[in-house]
């Protein structure tokens, strides 16, 4: 089974400061990570994912999420935060890769800008 | 091309009506997930159909929701007899295209209110 962890509900910065959202996930296989972002009244997004490859992985929008499997975290990052980074991050895992994926999702994180 | 498009983006019904909400994926998408995504408990895997196998409906949270997918194509959600607590946003998303297999692609949701 998967579980993802999502710490906290919003989280506020500055515009120009570093944005870091945390995602621990717990998974009894190896697994597939993935950031999802949604915009007010719209669809889910995907952000950036995890699917064996390189660790570090870069994103859209200058994002990007490091795989760290010794303390189970998949942390979004970016350098410097734009106004219309305010959206909520949902962050995901599957246990498998491919069409057939059920993803688990954390509970999201709301993130403000301030000008 | 399009993307994953849902309709009705909203729907309100009367406790105990039954409302069908549709979900038309990627065109050459095989695979079909359906999501809710509700305040209390985030967004919930419901069900998946991958080409002609039997779905996967370990999601569903009672057996008043079913769902359907026609010619491998079209999927309609069905809840009958809708409850209070039914009351989310139901999201759709495909995957399995020639690119990015693993990637599922959302729609914008139906947003079920049930008085």
């Amino acid at each position: 089974a998967q579980s993802v962890t999502q710490l906290g509900s919003h989280v506020s910065v500055s515009e120009g400061a570093l944005v870091l959202l945390r995602c621990n996930y717990s998974s009894s296989v190896p697994p597939y990570l993935f950031w999802y972002v949604q915009y007010p009244n719209q669809g889910l997004q995907l952000l950036l994912k995890y699917t064996s490859a390189a660790t570090l992985v870069k994103g859209i929008n200058g994002f990007e999420a490091e795989f760290k499997k010794s303390e189970t975290s998949f942390h979004l990052t970016k350098p410097s935060a734009h106004m219309s980074d305010a959206a909520e991050y949902f962050c995901a895992v599957s246990a498998t890769t491919g069409a057939n994926s059920k993803l688990t999702f954390g509970k999201g994180i709301t993130l403000s800008v301030r000008p | 091309g399009a993307g994953v498009s849902q309709s009705p983006s909203n729907k309100v019904t009367e406790k105990g009506k039954d409302v069908e909400l549709r979900c038309d994926p990627i065109s050459g998408h095989t695979a079909l997930y359906w999501y809710r995504q509700s305040l209390g408990q985030g967004l919930e895997f419901l069900i998946y159909f991958q080409g002609n196998s039997a779905p996967d409906k370990s999601g569903l949270p009672s057996d008043r929701f079913s769902a359907e997918r026609t010619g491998g194509s079209v999927s309609t959600l069905t809840i009958q007899r809708t409850q209070q607590e039914d009351s989310a946003v139901y999201l759709c998303a495909s995957a399995g295209g020639p690119v990015s297999t693993d990637t599922q692609y959302f729609g914008p949701g139906t947003r079920l209110t049930v008085l």
